[in-house]
């Protein structure tokens, strides 16, 4: 079974540029979370997708940050504009109905603003 | 609110050694999960083992343990004979326990521990 993916790996882009991160989570897996690291902090929650509906957004930073999920299968993350604060390593991470509790990460998105 | 602390930023050790990773956390709510996730060089976190608060029992699986103290709010880990697999960042983190919902993870700032020959 495939794990979570994220694309891309890697994403460099200029203070005012837009990106979009993209995360494909584990078949079946209803609940879909997006997180952020910023370097050498600690991992922080962005928010929470039940299917295709938004359960929790309580950690998104500002509007310059819109998540999406249309029919509950892959998300994306856009940051427009983008700052430079905004660079860190975007996890997505989901987890099953009957296993709410238990989340599977993916290998992150590595943003860097410059 | 809630906030978990694992003051050890880096940890060495030679092969073979013993090591504990500290955790510390702090919440409001009666009932809550702890976990710990590794996360190795390839980037992605790995789920090593979640733990119900109601549940004080010190687990055990192969070189790892756990060690659960909730009058000290404590969550530690550690790992018997360390290899140099082993060597990742290591993150604890903590959710309310919210009947048949998830809800979100809370993370430490992460332990580096790193496996010398």
């Amino acid at each position: 079974e495939a794990g979570v993916t994220q694309f891309p790996s890697h994403s460099v882009i200029e203070k005012g540029q837009t990106v979009t991160l993209r995360c494909d989570p584990i078949s079946g897996h209803d609940n879909l979370y997006w997180y952020r690291r910023v370097m050498g902090k600690e991992i922080k929650f962005l928010l929470h997708f039940v299917k295709e509906s938004k359960q929790d957004e309580s950690g998104m930073p500002n509007n310059r940050f819109l998540a999406e999920r249309t029919g509950g299968t892959y998300s994306t993350l856009k940051v427009q504009p983008a700052e430079l604060e905004d660079s860190g390593v975007y996890f997505c991470a989901s987890s099953h109905p009957g296993l709410i509790y238990e989340q599977y990460f993916g290998p992150g998105t590595r943003l860097t603003v410059t | 609110a809630q906030k978990v602390t694992q003051a050890q930023t880096e940890i060495s050790v030679v092969e073979k050694e013993d090591v504990t990773l500290d955790c510390v956390y702090e919440t409001r709510d009666t009932t809550y999960y702890l976990f710990w996730y590794k996360q190795p060089p390839s980037g992605e976190l790995v789920f090593l083992i979640r733990r119900n608060s109601f549940d004080e029992q010190n687990e055990i699986s192969g070189r790892y343990s756990w060690n659960f103290q909730k009058s000290t709010s404590s969550f530690n880990f550690t790992i018997t004979a360390s290899q140099v697999v082993d060597s990742a960042v290591y993150f604890c983190a903590l959710s309310p326990f919210l009947t048949g919902t998830a809800s979100k993870l809370t993370f430490g700032t992460g332990t580096r521990l790193q496996v010398t020959l």
